[in-house]
Parts: structure tokens; sequence; C-alpha cells
């Protein structure tokens, strides 16, 4: 079964409009942490943002925060002020409790342009 | 220097040759993965080393084979690869335990013919 499901290949989002990422995820641990990653045409993956399962607020990094509903095992990104340097792949994934290896599991990504 | 180096970033290789990747952390971390990227296809882990030693494998043919002499290098040794083979190679770091995200390197696009 797929632990990371991206359901949304493509997206479109007005520069300077706020735009929903969506995410959800399946594990039975308690202890889990959930990353969102930003990839760029030129390959690099750039870390975003970070929620762990027992925070109890909803991360934020500048224009980005992520809608944690852990009851809903869902791991939204929310990206405010789009900018057309937003344009790129999106990935969620997580690092189980469990993993003794530190491993990450990717979803399938996203694909964001924003227009001008 | 940045983070996270990869050398080559691009390379073309025969079936039948034999090629190195090259992978440089200059973050202070102790634990280093490769991943690799086929077009339309989640991240593929491959490999994971922790304080240098690989605690995981996941189920990647011979024909890759890695080498991790210390915390701040990770080489792929790649060697009579297949075309579908060809792809991005991903290598990160980050420190141990679960809060820690990992930093990746730009990647080695790689194509084999």
């Amino acid at each position: 079964a797929q632990k990371i499901t991206q359901t949304q290949p493509g997206m479109f989002v007005q520069e300077k409009e706020a735009v929903t990422l969506d995410c959800t995820y399946d594990t039975s641990d308690q202890s889990y942490g959930l990353f969102w990653y930003k990839q760029p045409s030129s390959g690099e993956m750039i870390f975003l943002i970070y929620q762990g399962s027992y925070d109890e607020q909803n991360a934020t990094e500048g224009r980005y925060s992520l809608n944690f509903q852990k009851a809903r095992k869902s791991a939204n990104l929310v990206i405010s002020a789009s900018q057309l340097g937003d344009s790129a792949m999106y990935f969620c994934a997580m690092r189980e409790g469990s993993s003794n290896t530190g491993k990450l599991i990717f979803g399938q990504g996203t694909t964001l342009q924003v227009k001008p | 220097e940045t983070g996270v180096t990869q050398t080559p970033r691009h390379l073309v290789m025969g079936m039948t040759n034999k090629k190195s990747l090259k992978c440089e952390q200059h973050l202070g971390h102790n634990a280093m993965y490769w991943y690799k990227q086929s077009a339309k296809k989640p991240l593929e882990l491959m490999f994971v080393y922790s304080l240098e030693e690989r605690v995981e494998n996941n189920s990647v043919p011979s024909r890759f084979s890695p080498e991790c002499p210390n915390s701040s290098h990770l080489f792929l040794h790649l060697h009579t690869l297949q075309p579908e083979d060809s792809a991005l190679y991903l290598c990160a770091s980050s420190r141990r335990g679960q809060s820690y995200e990992q930093y990746f390197g730009p990647g080695t696009r790689l194509t084999v013919t």
C-alpha cells in the first residue's frame, strides 16, 4: 500500500494567490515526521518545511505553512502569495519513527505552475 | 562550499563501461543516502549509510555498488548498466534522528546508451 499519496499531478495558480498542495499518508507509527521538498527544473531537492507527529501547532516557514490534520492523516502544504519562482515539482515525504535508518518515503509529487 | 555536492552532474555511459558517482557533504552529518529518480516515478531509496555503515539496501541490483569511506563521502560505483538505469541519481545527508531533514545534492543525470 502506498504510504504517501499526492493526488494532484499538476496544479496551476495565479501569481500572488495562495495554493494548497495535498498530501495524505499512512502509518501505524505514533511517532513520525512529515516533510515537504521543492524540486525546480534544475533537479536539486530543496527542503521547505517539517511537521512532527506530536507537534500541536501547524508548522510555518515564511510563505510556507503545513496544514496538519492528524486524524485525517493529511499534511497539506499551503503556499501564500505565489511567485513565479515557485513553479516546480513539490514532494511530500514521511519518516516513520520505527525506522532506524532515517529513510524518507516520498509521494509521487505535484507539479506547480505559477501564471503571471 | 555548498552543503552537498555531487560529481559529475551529467554522465553518459555505455552498457559495458564502469563509472563512479561521487557525493560529498560539508554539513557534519552522519547519515548519507542514495536515491534514484526516474521519470514519472517517486524517488526510490537505494542505500542508506549511518555512521559509515550500510544500514539499508533496497533490493538494488548488484551492478550498483555503494561505498562510504568516511562520513563526508559517498560513492556509487556503476558497472554493466542497462538502459532502464538511466535516471537522476540524488545523494542526501542528514543527522541521525527522526526530525532532521535530509539535505540533497544537485544530482547526477545518468544516461545509459
